[in-house]
């Protein structure tokens, strides 16, 4: 079974920082994806990012950005120039490859980030 | 990607009783989940709904107090039965799109049983 760890409970940086959240799994696949998801108060989980595993050049958006290394199976989130707006817990999630169908999503525990002005 | 509206948005109710949750996707998909969220926790899966068959259930989780209807490719329901204080919790359904949307997600229910 596959998992996924966040071993930051909880981030706070001040605006305009950058900010790296860690994100590491656990699986036998060679075929998979993994997302950013970013939960704000209104509990609307909303996707941030993701990275196809058979990819290997890091996935941008705009101010967001990946650093994916397949070996080591780790999958941190930067987020450059921090907004207030960015405040919002954030789940890290690995989802197996849709060759087998549609799969169910693995999330990690989250990491509650605060951006302060 | 696909848009999802989930009702209620939120809801207080009394233990003994049970709660339905609706998901309504505007277009046709094969596959719903049903997630649950503990207050300060992630996400658990707690089923998978495929239009016209029963869905599949995750360890910890029963068909009996979570009942499942999926009547068509665009709707689902999630029942919490016989409701306890541990169902408190923000319930959540997701269809999956494309690897390039990633999950769209209902924007959540809240329920407080009491």
């Amino acid at each position: 079974a596959q998992t996924v760890t966040q071993s930051q409970p909880e981030m706070s940086v001040q605006e305009a920082e950058t900010v790296t959240l860690s994100c590491t799994y656990d699986t036998s696949e060679n075929n998979y994806y993994l997302f950013w998801y970013k939960q704000p108060p209104s509990r609307q989980m909303i996707l941030v990012i993701r990275q196809e595993a058979y990819k290997q050049q890091n996935a941008t958006e705009n101010r967001f950005s990946v650093n994916f290394q397949k070996a080591a199976k780790s999958f941190s989130l930067k987020i450059s120039d921090s907004q207030l707006g960015d405040t919002a817990m954030y789940f890290c999630a690995f989802m197996k490859s849709l060759n087998q169908g549609a799969q169910k999503l693995v999330f990690g525990q989250g990491t509650r980030l605060t951006i302060n002005p | 990607s696909a848009v999802i509206s989930q009702k209620p948005s939120r809801d207080i109710c009394q233990r003994g009783t049970s709660l339905t949750i609706q998901c309504q996707v505007d277009s046709q998909v094969t596959m719903m989940f049903w997630y649950r969220q503990q207050p300060g926790q992630s996400l658990t899966l707690i089923a998978t709904a495929n239009q016209g068959s029963e869905a599949t259930y995750e360890s910890g989780f029963v068909i009996d107090k979570f009942p499942i209807s999926r009547p068509n490719l665009t709707f689902s329901t999630l029942t919490v039965s016989n409701m306890s204080p541990e169902d408190s919790s923000i319930y959540l359904c997701s269809v999956a799109g494309t690897p390039n949307y990633g999950y769209t997600f209902g924007s959540g229910t809240r329920l407080t049983v009491v």
